[in-house]
């Protein structure tokens, strides 16, 4: 079974531009998530989809940040435009369900602002 | 606030020796817990998970974690560590979404 894929695995751009992060999930998997880990971190949600409706984005700065799930399937992450403390590695998981469903992560994009 | 702490950011321990790897949170209301791995340069990995029943949960790799629920704590630990085990660990509780502790590296030396 393929895992999680994200792309690009790295970005360096200056700060004030934009970026995209693209993750494509299990085959199967409902339910996707976004989350920013900060250096020295835990993981932080950004935001979570319920196939292409959001369940919760209350932790995303939705002033610079923006994400969409169209037709449930890949998802795709923005930043427009990107400030230095948005450095960090974005992480993708998705799960069949919420909660007590074990969530399945992809190996990261780590951005750096310069 | 619903916060998850892991108060020691690394812990270095020889080949073969006990390790055990604190975790705890704030809580008044059931949740489920779990432990995530992450190796280096890799995605985070589930270690084990605690939803209910027997409040002693083990993995397939010989790491266990207790469920006490009286001091809010899933503590990780392992009796013998290999030096494949050095990774850095995540204690993640589910407040109706994921919240995770800040890691605790694990440095196994021979």
């Amino acid at each position: 079974e393929a895992g999680v894929a994200q792309s690009p695995r790295y970005k360096i751009i200056e700060k004030r531009q934009s970026v995209a992060f693209w993750c494509n999930p299990i085959s199967g998997h409902a339910t996707l998530y976004w989350y920013q880990q900060i250096l020295g971190q835990g993981p932080k949600l950004l935001i979570q989809f319920q196939n292409n409706g959001v369940v919760d984005d209350s932790q995303l700065p939705k002033d610079r940040f923006s994400a969409e799930r169209l037709k449930g399937v890949d998802s795709t992450l923005k930043i427009q435009p990107a400030k230095l403390e948005d450095s960090a590695v974005y992480l993708c998981a998705s799960s069949l369900g919420g909660g007590a469903h074990e969530q399945y992560f992809g190996p990261g994009t780590r951005l750096t602002v310069t | 606030a619903q916060s998850v702490t892991q108060l020691d950011s690394q812990v270095p321990v020889f080949e073969e020796a006990p390790v055990e790897l604190r975790c705890n949170y704030s809580s008044s209301v059931s949740v489920y817990l779990f432990w995530y791995v992450q190796y280096p340069n890799q995605g985070l990995q589930l270690l084990l998970k605690y939803l209910s029943g027997s409040t002693l949960v083990e993995s397939i790799n010989g790491f266990e974690a207790e469920f006490n629920k009286s001091q809010t704590s899933f503590h990780l630990r392992k009796p013998s560590v290999h030096i494949s085990d050095t990774a850095e660990y995540f204690c993640a509780v589910d407040f109706q979404k994921l919240v995770f502790g800040t890691g605790t590296r694990l440095l196994v030396s021979p």
